[in-house]
């Protein structure tokens, strides 16, 4: 089974803070993908990677960064936290190849202070 | 740009019956993905089932089958003998078919529906 892990389940930190979320997946999968999931709107597409060192913005990227230094890990930054990024973030991965469904991890839920 | 549309935020269903979950989309391409996911309280995001638009026939994955309907981009999918096991939120997304077959374009959801089972 793809095993898609997050660093955190639950994360608290502080306005202005550098904040690290951490994506690895255990299935040398070539895409991987950071969500944001609020009650009432879903999830949004905040990054995406398709390949090392590449990387694309998706619908909401502001306020993000992202870092694929390898395969199989992908990481989300909020540069300076601000409180309306509390929220759930989602990592997911997918082969390369085959048009193939994305695996998710279990989420980090964040809470800026 | 696509959009994913679930119409209704909660829905409540006796164990053992039937459910249909809607989801409409809208989009100018042709050929794309459709998906169910399913997640529980534990977070974790289960694909239910999946749907190639060029596919005229309907995906079934034991108790769950969609209902699609290419001309009127709709995607219901239908839980038959609910189990409480079911109770999650379900999500429809949507994915544009890549055509390298990379699948590198994130997806495109629904905000969820809600689904109680009821013993």
């Amino acid at each position: 089974d793809v095993k898609v892990t997050q660093s955190s389940r639950y994360l608290v930190k502080r306005t202005g803070e550098k904040v690290f979320l951490e994506c690895v997946q255990d299935m040398d999968h070539e895409n991987m993908f950071w969500y944001r999931q609020d009650p009432g709107l879903g999830l949004r597409l905040i990054y995406f990677s398709y390949d090392v060192k590449m990387k694309e913005k998706g619908d909401i990227p502001e306020g993000y960064s992202v870092s694929r230094e390898k395969k199989e890990r992908f990481s989300l930054i909020l540069e300076s936290a601000s409180t309306n990024q509390t929220s759930m973030y989602l990592c997911a991965s997918s082969p390369g190849v085959g048009n193939q469904p994305q695996h998710f991890g279990d989420g980090t839920r964040l809470s800026i202070l | 740009a696509q959009t994913v549309t679930q119409s209704q935020p909660e829905m409540s269903v006796q164990e053992a019956e039937t459910v249909t979950l809607s989801c409409t989309y809208d989009t100018s391409e042709s050929d794309y993905y459709l998906f169910w996911y399913k997640q529980p309280p534990s977070r974790q995001m289960i694909l239910v089932i999946r749907q190639e638009a060029y596919k005229q026939q309907n995906a079934t994955e034991n108790r769950f089958s969609v209902n699609f309907q290419k001309a009127a981009k709709s995607f219901s999918l239908k839980i038959s003998d609910s189990q409480l096991g079911d109770a999650a939120m379900y999500f429809c997304a949507y994915r544009s078919a890549d055509p390298s077959g990379g699948g590198a374009d994130g997806l495109t959801f629904g905000k969820g529906t809600h689904l109680i089972i009821q013993p």
